[in-house]
């Protein structure tokens, strides 16, 4: 199993440039989720999905859309990319609500 | 509102000395607490669980304990080692909506 795999590993953004961040599970997992990871700060949930075809808003969305058209995928979309959506996104996954979370391995996201 | 602080926010010992992190929550309802590791440009991996029931429970050279009462959880690192040098994140979930409430982590530094 390869578990949680997100690509690209770093990207630089201009200001208003739009990206797709990838984020695939090989565990079958219902619960999919998106975090960003600011210096010095907790993670911060930006959308999830309970399953395919099914996606929320978390507690940080605006400026960010997703997509769940499968259960092993869950694209983080950003639109008009801002400095201020410089971060590191993890995608992480798990089997039930409350359950142990597998993380990827990030994505470094620099907007200048 | 529900919250989880930890401390120090960075503690720094010699290779082979113990120390113990700690975790205060304010999260309501209480499902499950965990303690993840965070290699440096790696995402989180689950080190402990801990359900409302449970006192004490141990991963190797880790031992979690988990007051309940007073929503308090410690993390014991025994003999450490250069590798556990990494920041180490406790997790409340069941609270709310989003279900996982992260805390802003304890970075550890073990110097030879």
């Amino acid at each position: 199993n390869a578990g949680v795999t997100q690509t690209p590993k770093f990207r630089i953004l201009k200001i208003g440039q739009s990206m797709t961040l990838q984020c695939t599970q090989d565990m079958n997992h219902n619960y999919m989720y998106w975090y960003r990871q600011d210096p010095g700060m907790g993670l911060k949930l930006i959308y999830y999905s309970v399953g395919a075809g099914i996606t929320d808003k978390g507690e940080v969305p605006n400026g960010y859309n997703v997509s769940r058209s499968t259960t092993e995928d869950f694209p983080l979309r950003l639109e008009l990319a801002a400095p201020s959506q410089t971060s590191v996104y993890f995608c992480a996954s798990s089997w039930d609500t409350g359950g142990e979370q597998y993380f990827g391995p990030g994505t470094r996201l620099t907007v200048t | 509102k529900n919250q989880v602080e930890q401390s120090p926010q960075s503690l720094i010992i010699l290779e082979g000395k113990n120390c113990t992190l700690q975790c205060n929550y304010t999260v309501s309802p209480f499902s499950n607490l965990r303690w993840y590791k965070q290699d440096t440009g790696r995402g989180p991996v689950s080190l402990t669980i801990m359900t409302f029931s449970e006192n004490t429970k141990s991963n190797g050279r880790y031992t979690a304990t988990l007051d309940a009462d007073t929503k308090q959880s410690s993390l014991h690192i025994t003999a450490s080692q250069l590798s556990d040098s990494a920041s180490y994140i406790c997790v409340v979930s069941g609270g709310g909506t989003y279900k996982y409430i992260f805390g802003t982590g304890t970075r550890l530094k073990v110097l030879a």
